[in-house]
């Protein structure tokens, strides 16, 4: 069965440091979103993206996060300079392109601890 | 903006007992309906979704959920809870632009007594 994978799964930096996250959606989908998840809090959307462009983000998506589609598989999530309070757990999510298949699949989720 | 309210931030149920877990949601037209279950250490797995139709939808693992658009509700349900069962569950929204977007509660995490 098709899955969402991410690397690495514990990403381990020092604040003011730049993160590149990874995350290969499932192959035939078009729509690619990732959320946080501050420990103990609720899953958070960060930012959705098709076609090669942001569709939506929220405010948290602020100027020093960017992503990006370098090649038809990975899909990144960029932290410019981190910050104690950027310390989550990331996940990957992504759907098909059809207007009824809403549901997103998401990825095992990389735990990212600033320090 | 849409929202999502999970009243019960934890529960505690026995093995066989039924279990039933409340979402109340905020949204400005027809809801796109998810229960989402993440064990420690992983993912979000998705139980059951709604976008239409029969009220009444079924999931994997025996969930079970109900749309009720008069109490703006989408509970889970599951007639005899297992052991496996025991992990967190987040009910969500999704949104109908084309970002789709998906508003997630805070969470109910379920504890499963032998």
């Amino acid at each position: 069965e098709p899955e969402v994978t991410q690397t690495p799964s514990h990403q381990v930096t020092q604040m003011g440091q730049e993160v590149i996250l990874r995350c290969v959606p499932i192959s035939n989908h078009l729509y690619f979103y990732w959320y946080r998840q501050i420990l103990g809090q609720k899953v958070e959307f960060l930012v959705s993206f098709y076609n090669n462009e942001i569709s939506e983000k929220s405010e948290i998506f602020d100027d020093q996060f960017s992503v990006e589609r370098p090649d038809g598989s990975n899909f990144t999530l960029k932290i410019r300079s981190t910050k104690l309070e950027d310390s989550a757990m990331y996940f990957c999510a992504s759907r098909a392109a059809r207007v009824m298949l809403h549901e997103q699949f998401f990825g095992p989720g990389t735990r990212l601890t600033v320090l | 903006a849409q929202s999502v309210t999970q009243p019960d931030i934890h529960i505690t149920v026995s093995e066989g007992a039924s279990l039933e877990l409340r979402c109340n949601y905020s949204y400005g037209a027809t809801p796109y309906l998810f229960w989402y279950v993440q064990s420690p250490g992983q993912g979000l797995q998705l139980l059951l979704k709604y976008f239409s139709g029969d009220t009444l939808v079924q999931g994997i693992k025996g969930f079970e959920a109900e749309f009720k658009r008069s109490q703006s509700s989408f509970n889970l349900r599951k007639p005899s809870v297992h052991w496996s069962d025991a992990a967190e569950y987040f009910c969500a929204v999704g949104a109908l632009n084309a970002g789709n977007m998906l508003t997630f509660g805070g969470g109910t995490r379920l504890m499963v007594k032998p």
